[in-house]
């Protein structure tokens, strides 16, 4: 049992780069979510999608683009890194979207901009 | 809007000693609430929930009791080991809502 599968799970890119971080989960939840995660801030919502189909902004949502590619992978792209997204970076699912149920996390990509 | 509150960290502590980790809520109507764990290097995981007011969820040998009238879920573990060193998330889903809310963690370090 895979859970939430993300990869990569280290990078480092530099300034202006893009890339794309990988979500998958085999759970056939229908809500899935991209947190970014840096010290002494806890975890911040980046984007988050309800269902499939839907995706709508977090609390910190500029510099990064999402994707819904069906009901198992969600993706988070940055298209121009820029040092400020050095980060590590979560992602999550959940079977409904209102969290009455747990979520469930990937082990997280650890993203260095220089 | 709603909103967690957990004590600041780290909270070091021996082995055996007594653990709490104090957290309090602001929600609109009735939220549940998660206490999650991550330890070094991983995502975070669940470590116990509460559905709803005195309900107390427990795992591991850790507790917390949904409290409505002083709106708290504090951590509780009667004897700490070293392999509990890691950091808590206190959490609340509120219903209708798909963005949860994180307090922003307590690291815990427990000496042998």
């Amino acid at each position: 049992n895979a859970g939430v599968t993300q990869t990569p799970k280290f990078q480092v890119l530099k300034t202006g780069q893009s890339m794309t971080l990988q979500c998958a989960q085999d759970m056939n939840h229908n809500s899935m979510y991209w947190y970014r995660q840096d010290p002494g801030m806890g975890l911040r919502l980046i984007y988050y999608s309800a269902s499939e189909g839907t995706t709508d902004k977090g609390e910190v949502p500029n510099g990064y683009n999402v994707s819904r590619l069906n009901k198992r992978e969600f993706s988070l792209r940055l298209e121009s890194a820029a040092p400020s997204q050095t980060s590590v970076y979560f992602c999550a699912s959940s079977k409904t979207g209102d969290w009455s149920t747990e979520a469930f996390f990937g082990q997280g990509t650890r993203l260095t901009v220089v | 809007g709603n909103s967690v509150t957990q004590m600041e960290g780290p909270v070091t502590l021996s082995e055996e000693a007594f653990l709490t980790i104090n957290c309090t809520y602001t929600a609109t109507g009735y939220p549940s609430l998660f206490w999650y764990v991550q330890y070094p290097g991983e995502g975070l995981q669940l470590l116990l929930k509460a559905t709803k007011a005195d309900d107390k969820g427990s795992n591991k040998g850790f507790e917390a009791t949904y409290r409505k009238e002083t709106t708290s879920f504090h951590l509780e573990k009667g004897s700490v080991q070293v392999s509990d060193s890691a950091v808590y998330f206190c959490a609340l889903g509120s219903g209708g809502s798909y963005i949860p809310t994180f307090g922003r963690g307590t690291s815990l370090i427990v000496h042998p």
